[in-house]
């Protein structure tokens, strides 16, 4: 079975300042994606960004950027110019590419707080 | 605008009782999912269906049921069965090979 692991419950970050949320997860699978969601008070989930295994290349959305390690399998992400509509809950996601079980798992979330 | 709308938003139970917590679509994806959030956990699988009259169960699939009568509609009970159920639930959708869309939760508390 398939486990995500997020180290860190609690981050904090000042404005303006980078910040990096660490995400290990265990497979024997070698086709899968891995992905960010956000989670703000309001409880919506809301895909940050997704990384396919098969690509070397970290996947990139404007101040959101993923290191993927595919061998360490590692997969943190971070945050450029911290803004405070970035506190929230993150999760880091896995899913297979294929076969019948491809729903989400999710490791436990880290909480980020970004100080004015 | 297409989503996904959960109802109701809170949800009260009294102990013993069934409850069911709804869940439409209308962005035409095959398949659906629900997940329960408790603090500290993350969100664990409940069910999910693939395609209509379809379903398989998840990791915490005991004391909750399902059907899927309908391609947009994809609804979760709480049995008095599950023994815990207080907790914040979410709805997903997805076509088969995309990242799933999430609908805004329910949260349910047994009173």
């Amino acid at each position: 079975a398939q486990t995500v692991t997020q180290s860190q419950p609690e981050m904090s970050v000042q404005e303006a300042e980078t910040v990096t949320l660490s995400c290990t997860y265990d497979t024997s699978e070698s086709d899968y994606y891995l992905f960010w969601y956000k989670q703000p008070p309001s409880r919506q989930m809301i895909l940050v960004i997704r990384q396919e295994a098969y690509k070397q290349q970290n996947a990139t959305e404007n101040r959101f950027s993923v290191n993927f390690q595919k061998a360490a399998k590692s997969f943190s992400l971070k945050i450029s110019d911290s803004q405070l509509g970035d506190a929230a809950m993150y999760f880091c996601a896995y899913r297979l590419s294929s076969g019948s079980a491809r729903q989400l798992t999710f490791g436990s979330g880290t909480q980020l707080t970004v100080l004015p | 605008d297409g989503g996904i709308t959960q109802s109701p938003k809170y949800l009260f139970r009294k102990e013993g009782q069934n409850v069911t917590l709804s869940c439409e679509q209308n962005l035409n994806h095959d398949a659906m999912y629900w997940y329960r959030q408790d603090p500290g956990q993350g969100l664990r699988l409940i069910y999910y269906s693939q395609i209509v009259n379809d379903f398989q169960k998840g990791d915490i699939a005991e004391g909750y049921s399902v059907s899927r009568e309908k391609k947009e509609s994809f609804p979760l009970t709480v049995t008095s069965a599950q023994k815990n159920p207080t907790a914040f639930y979410l709805c997903a959708s997805s076509v088969w090979t995309a990242t799933p869309t999430f609908g805004s939760g329910t949260r349910l508390t047994v009173v």
